[in-house]
């Protein structure tokens, strides 16, 4: 079955440290985008990719960088630089085009948490 | 820029009956989506419905449906004969174009908790 895959679901990081998050794709969609969600603040976008080698930051991309080689394919790595990274991530995908090209889908997520 | 805001952050509803999640949005584009999705304690993005800006009817998808009111640019979620396992955190997101690109914006969410 067609889905996102993200690993890990849970994370610990030593502060300092910078950690990757995996995000796989089989639904051979062209957008994909990284969210980060903390209690009462909803979902914010980080990073986001419409085609392969190509991605725009988001609305709080500081801390963060994301790579596009494969279109299945957009890790997320958390570097040290992040300032209060503890949070629950999600990635998600759609069909580019227009607003009528369906639903986005996402993964599990992963919960981050700084030691 | 577009915006969501759900003004609700928490909602209380009796088993079976209905209840109406806020949703207001705001967009210069006249070609959008809007998307409400659950999210239950285990954190997973369920997709409940889909309202495109040129659809003439209101969206339904079983007990869910959306009031589209485009003039006053709301898109409220309403679930009927509500159930247990309807209690979960509610998010309002909308699909328009922001500087060339179509990106899916959130609003901060409404917790449903449906009391037996």
């Amino acid at each position: 079955d067609g889905g996102i895959t993200q690993s890990p679901k849970y994370l610990f990081r030593k502060e300092g440290q910078n950690v990757t998050l995996s995000c796989e794709q089989n639904l051979n969609h062209d957008a994909m985008y990284w969210y980060r969600q903390d209690p009462g603040q909803g979902l914010r976008l980080i990073y986001y990719s419409q085609i392969v080698n190509d991605f725009q930051k988001g609305d709080i991309a500081e801390g963060y960088s994301v790579s596009r080689e494969k279109k299945e394919s957009f890790p997320l790595t958390v570097t040290s630089a992040q300032k209060n990274p503890t949070a629950f991530y999600l990635c998600a995908s759609i069909l580019a085009g227009g607003p009528g090209t369906g639903e986005l889908f996402f993964g599990e997520g992963s919960r981050l948490t700084v030691l | 820029a577009q915006k969501i805001t759900q003004t609700q952050p928490g909602m209380f509803v009796q088993e079976k009956e209905a209840v109406t999640l806020d949703c207001t949005y705001d967009t210069s584009d006249p070609s959008y989506g809007l998307f409400w999705y659950k999210q239950p304690s285990s954190g997973e993005m369920i997709f409940l419905i889909y309202q495109g800006s040129y659809d003439q009817q209101n969206a339904t998808e079983g007990r869910y449906s959306l009031n589209f009111q485009k003039a006053r640019k709301s898109a409220n979620l309403v679930i009927s004969a509500s159930q247990l396992g309807d209690s979960a955190m509610y998010f309002c997101a909308m699909r328009g174009r922001s500087g060339g690109s179509y990106i899916p914006t959130f609003g901060r969410g409404t917790s449903l908790i449906v009391h037996p």
